[in-house]
């Protein structure tokens, strides 16, 4: 597509159960980004995945986080045994040289 | 997680007013990006800067890389009301580290 593409816009999930979200980065871009956003805040990095290399998964925030990336284009971004407290939007971002653009989100609601 | 110094953190103006912000940072970075976020949506690309002392526009907005490489600044000109938006800068650090580092915002609301 055109753009980066993420999947689902939104999300409510019950308390201790997981969640994928999806990220469909721009085609023949080689780095990929996820970051969370919490309401009226700016952006915590979660993890970077650069072509075949070791992702650097410095930002996420605790062992229930995990992503991985398939085929160096889709990635997913997996929390399990959700808590209340991992309510926000998740941004993916997608990079060729510099630039990084980024999708819509997905609105994450734990319940 | 890390985060740049950016402020004001919010301003109210008059359509038509000149708006600058700023962020500075204890780190040198090669590269700064501003972006501006609306309500619902991802953050949208304004302006990338490469080099220090680099001044670049982009129709009413204009940024630059500071000489020190640790600040940059944005400035929008004639401010209408669809300039109303979070406007976040981005740095990216040392080469073979591409983790960008965000600020923590400018809230900016236009009074017509």
């Amino acid at each position: 597509g055109a753009g980066v593409s993420q999947s689902p816009s939104n999300k409510v999930t019950e308390k201790g159960k997981d969640v994928e979200l999806r990220c469909d980065p721009i085609s023949g871009h080689t780095a990929l980004y996820w970051y969370r956003q919490s309401l009226g805040q700016g952006l915590e990095f979660l993890i970077y995945f650069q072509g075949n290399s070791a992702p650097d998964k410095s930002g996420l925030p605790s062992d229930r986080f995990s992503a991985e990336r398939t085929g160096g284009s889709v990635s997913t971004l997996t929390i399990q045994r959700t808590q209340q407290e991992d309510s926000a939007v998740y941004l993916c971002a997608s990079r060729a040289y510099a630039e990084a653009f980024f999708g819509q989100g997905t609105r994450l609601t734990v319940v | 997680g890390q985060q740049l110094n950016q402020s004001p953190q919010s301003m109210f103006i008059q359509e038509g007013e000149d708006v600058s912000m700023n962020c500075t940072s204890s780190s040198i970075f090669n590269t700064w990006l501003w972006y501006k976020q609306d309500p619902g949506e991802g953050p949208v690309l304004l302006i990338a800067l490469y080099k220090a002392g680099e001044l670049t526009s982009n129709g009413r907005l204009t940024a630059q890389f500071g000489i020190t490489r640790k600040d940059s600044f944005l400035n929008i000109s004639a401010s209408i009301p669809s300039d109303v938006g979070i406007y976040f800068c981005a740095g990216q650090g040392l080469a073979g580290t591409y983790k960008y580092i965000f600020g923590t915002g400018t809230r900016l609301k236009v009074l017509a």
